[in-house]
């Protein structure tokens, strides 16, 4: 079954604490990218990356890193999360000329 | 810059017609969308339209753009209790030719009265 999986679905954390999203895509698309969803605000792009080692800033970038060392996988990391970066963050996937492909999003608390 | 803009929420009896409404800011846009996302799931495709097109029926889908206007909307007949959801418009704007940089609305959210 093609699907992008996310992992943790959900996450309370303190200020401070480096955490990793993961993101695991089996379609073999070469385009990945995280976005955050908040009320009234929609999706927001927090980076992307359109292949292996291609990586690039989206609208919403700062206090965010990635990686893409594998085509399948874009882990999302929070070095030192801070209470603003509370949210709903998701995963999506797509060939270059596609459908967007989503995980089902991480929910995520910083205390 | 681009923007896409929709309304918050709409709500209507079961059996009726929806419309949702979706404008955006970008009048080259290549392809323009709606997503679905339902309570606690991430969004899925509904469905899309090219620029070149005014109308896209899918069953009980139809899909109208006034590229005039730059006005996009979704009309869902016979609107079930399972279309309650967040639907969310979404464009790639001029120069873009991949979902790379979709643009998203902030969502409307459906809720269908039995």
């Amino acid at each position: 079954e093609a699907q992008v999986t996310q992992n943790p679905r959900y996450l309370i954390t303190v200020t401070g604490k480096k955490l990793t999203v993961t993101c695991s895509q089996n379609m073999n698309h070469e385009y990945m990218s995280w976005y955050r969803q908040d009320p009234g605000l929609g999706l927001r792009q927090i980076y992307y990356s359109m292949n292996v080692e291609v990586t690039d800033k989206g609208d919403v970038p700062e206090g965010y890193k990635v990686s893409r060392k594998e085509k399948r996988n874009f882990p999302l990391i929070l070095e030192s999360p801070s209470p603003n970066q509370t949210s709903l963050y998701f995963c999506a996937s797509s060939s270059l000329r596609g459908e967007l492909f989503f995980g089902e999003g991480s929910r995520l608390t910083v205390l | 810059g681009e923007d896409v803009e929709q309304s918050l929420f709409l709500s209507v009896r079961e059996g009726d017609s929806s419309v949702i409404n979706c404008t955006y800011t970008d009048s080259s846009s290549t392809y323009l969308y709606w997503y679905k996302q339902e309570p606690g799931a991430g969004l899925q495709l509904l469905t899309y339209i090219f620029s070149n097109m005014d109308m896209k029926q899918d069953q009980r889908l139809t899909v109208l753009l006034n590229k005039k206007d730059k006005h996009l909307s979704l009309r869902i007949a016979d609107t079930q209790t399972g279309d309650s959801a967040i639907y969310f418009c979404a464009e790639i704007p001029a120069g873009m030719d991949s979902s790379y940089k979709l643009i998203f609305g902030s969502g409307t959210r459906l809720l269908v009265r039995p």
